[in-house]
């Protein structure tokens, strides 16, 4: 596609419960990225995905978050058992191979709240 | 550890004066340095990147910044603030393995006339 998709824009969804985001990268692009962004936090690391290599999930919170990528394109991130304090934007980015060196493309991110 | 340090997390300037926005790094290794622009309800855009080579960069919008590696320094600058302005940036390093970016908590810079 033309730009990373993400998929829903909005979620509210109760405590306890567990959510499905979903990130549609831009074709062609190897890596890609999980981030979460609380109010006055900054962009929080969560995970990292480069083609077929192992994925990095040093950044994932808890062991209630876990993330796939399917296919080497679209990835899910599962929260389960949500609690409050998951509220966040969700934000996944793509890139080519080195995204440290040539930036992200960002998404428009995945607005959760846990009530 | 590779680290960010955003100095003001609100900044506020007048339409038309000098925008500068402070950002310090660390890093164990040469670093890749990013600032990104956030949009009122929208994703994160690219504004200018260092890499290697010029130590001064300029990105869209009349932005520009300069890397200075005695200071552990890439603050952000535009000469003129524009009321468009207005929006949250972000500046990020690259981590030690060159695989990902380590962003700091942001400023948000408003403009009023």
């Amino acid at each position: 596609g033309a730009g990373v998709s993400q998929s829903p824009s909005n979620k509210v969804t109760e405590k306890g419960k567990d959510v499905e985001l979903r990130c549609d990268p831009i074709s062609g692009h190897t890596a890609l990225y999980w981030y979460r962004q609380s109010l006055g936090q900054g962009l929080e690391f969560l995970i990292y995905f480069q083609g077929n290599s192992a994925p990095d999930k040093s950044g994932l919170p808890s062991d209630r978050f876990s993330a796939e990528r399917t296919g080497g394109s679209v990835s899910t991130l599962t929260i389960q058992r949500t609690q409050q304090e998951d509220s966040a934007v969700y934000l996944c980015a793509s890139s080519t191979r080195q995204g440290a060196y040539y930036g992200y493309t960002f998404g428009s991110g995945t607005r959760l709240t846990v009530v | 550890a590779q680290s960010v340090t955003q100095l003001g997390s609100h900044v506020s300037v007048s339409e038309g004066a000098l925008v500068l926005l402070r950002c310090n790094y660390s890093s164990s290794v040469p670093p890749y340095l990013f600032w990104y622009v956030q949009y009122p309800n929208q994703g994160l855009q690219l504004l200018l990147k260092y890499t290697t080579g010029a130590t001064l960069v300029k990105g869209i919008n009349g932005f520009e910044a300069e890397f200075k590696k005695s200071e552990t320094s890439f603050h952000l600058t535009k000469p003129s603030a524009h009321m468009s302005d207005a929006a949250e940036y972000f500046c990020a390093v690259s981590d030690g393995g060159y695989n990902k970016l380590i962003f700091g908590a942001g400023t948000r810079l408003a403009v009023h006339p």
